[in-house]
């Protein structure tokens, strides 16, 4: 059964980068079928796609974020990692990292991290 | 993007009740609409994919419907483990976008 866990600091400084890496277990970061994915979450709201990266690297990323979002993958750890730069208050969520397929739905979802920033 | 419009913002329900919660697409999305529930402290869990499949293991009661650019979530004889959010989702055209959510309480 595929599993996701993400991990990383849960306090980020203003202006600093954001870093997470999700730890994928159960399967194979490498299925060509599979895209990687974070999405976040902020207090009390709805949910937004952050970007996507599939086993040979290849890259989406939203529109609202692209300047300053940075998704890799290392197929031989079985991970995938986010770096967000220049973060605010307004960064401040529940990020979260998932799979999906082709069109498919994001299934499954790691458990989620607060990552708070504040001074 | 595609905006994606979900209503109603809050349901409240009786344990029995049947339930409907739409979400209306800004554009066509073919059949490429999602239904998660959200329960406090959880990560989303798909119910239902594909507008109208129902995800392996999700009871029978929650069902899936599309009519143009108009989805629709139904929920018959609500338990009380039912009583969470829900979001729709779009996975036609990146970025993936999502409803706002429906918070399903307890009347």
């Amino acid at each position: 059964q595929l599993q996701l866990h993400e991990s990383g600091p849960g306090l980020v400084r203003p202006s600093a980068t954001l870093s997470l890496t999700c730890t994928v277990s159960g399967g194979s970061i490498r299925d060509t079928s599979d895209f990687w994915d974070w999405l976040r979450q902020a207090p009390g709201k709805g949910l937004e796609s952050i970007g996507t990266i599939n086993y040979d690297g290849r890259t989406y990323y939203n529109p609202s974020l692209k300047s300053r979002v940075t998704i890799s993958v290392d197929a031989s750890q079985n991970q995938f990692s986010l770096k967000l730069t220049s973060v605010t208050a307004a960064d401040t969520a529940v990020y979260y990292c998932a799979r999906h397929t082709s069109r498919g739905p994001y299934d499954p979802w790691g458990q989620g991290t607060l990552v708070t920033v504040s001074s | 993007d595609i905006q994606m419009t979900q209503s109603p913002f809050f349901l409240s329900a009786s344990v029995g009740d049947r339930v409907t919660i739409t979400c209306r697409a800004s554009q066509s999305i073919s059949s490429y609409l999602n239904w998660y529930q959200q329960k406090p402290g959880n990560a989303p869990k798909v119910l239902i994919y594909g507008a109208s499949s129902s995800q392996s293991g999700v009871p029978s009661r929650f069902s899936g419907s599309v009519s143009g650019t108009d989805f629709t979530l139904t929920i018959t004889s609500l338990q009380p483990g039912d009583f969470a959010t829900y979001f729709c989702q779009q996975s036609y055209s990146g970025p993936y976008t999502f409803g706002q959510g429906t918070k399903l309480e307890i009347k």
